[in-house]
């Protein structure tokens, strides 16, 4: 079973759709969580940590079940610029501060 | 935001040539930097985690000997791919962080061309 996993998709959608993609971890001694998007040839970019209490930003929300050991990103009101990959990301508890990344999800917004 | 910066942003080069790359934190003193290499359609794999003043950490499977990691101060750390050769063609990115739980914020990466 790998550590994070996420569905890889792609998730193809209309513009103005509401999207949610889940995320499961292996490792219940982690403590932080995040989603980064990546576009294609380009860098990870933070879209946001992702506390317990579950948080919003905008258009985005993500939520933290840690009972089941699951997160999750929903997405309203999706735009054509939110086309890229989004990675799970969560930390290694061996207290090394490293990243598990899940092997990302590929969202398509269609116009 | 915090920025890393990342230099070069392009390398192709001959095979056997050594390069160096750059990475940078602009605008807070890095703790830790972590370089990882991504393959096309993969997802980023850490090759070492680097610690200001400190030898870097490897992980299983990366040559250190190969990919020397050098983090001299607080806001630079420094991968030099050693004799690269067209297998190390990849795109090499670094991250930072401060202290405590902080969030990684990566580079913009460097996309190595080994001819």
């Amino acid at each position: 079973r790998k550590e994070v996993e996420q569905d890889p998709g792609p998730f193809n959608v209309p513009e103005g759709a509401t999207v949610a993609f889940n995320c499961t971890y292996s490792n219940s001694a982690s403590q932080s969580f995040f989603w980064y998007r990546q576009d294609c040839r380009k860098e990870p970019k933070l879209l946001m940590s992702v506390y317990s209490s579950g948080n919003e930003d905008g258009r985005f929300t993500a939520q933290l079940n840690r009972a089941s050991q699951y997160i999750s990103l929903l997405i309203r009101d999706s735009k054509l610029s939110d086309s890229a990959t989004y990675l799970c990301v969560v930390n290694d508890p061996s207290g090394t501060y490293k990243y598990i990344f899940g092997t990302g999800t590929r969202l398509k917004v269609l116009a | 935001g915090a920025v890393v910066s990342q230099h070069p942003s392009w390398v192709i080069c001959k095979s056997g040539t050594s390069v160096k790359i750059e990475c940078r934190s602009l605008d807070f003193q890095a703790t830790t930097m972590f370089w990882y290499r991504q393959f096309p359609k993969q997802s980023l794999m850490l090759m070492a985690t680097s610690n200001e003043g400190s030898k870097a950490t490897y992980e299983q499977g990366v040559e250190k000997d190969k990919f020397l990691i050098n983090h001299a101060s607080l806001t630079l750390s420094t991968l030099t791919v050693t004799s690269a050769h067209p297998e190390d063609s990849s795109f090499y990115i670094c991250s930072a962080r401060d202290s405590g739980p902080q969030p990684q914020h990566f580079g913009d990466g460097t996309r190595l061309s080994i001819l």
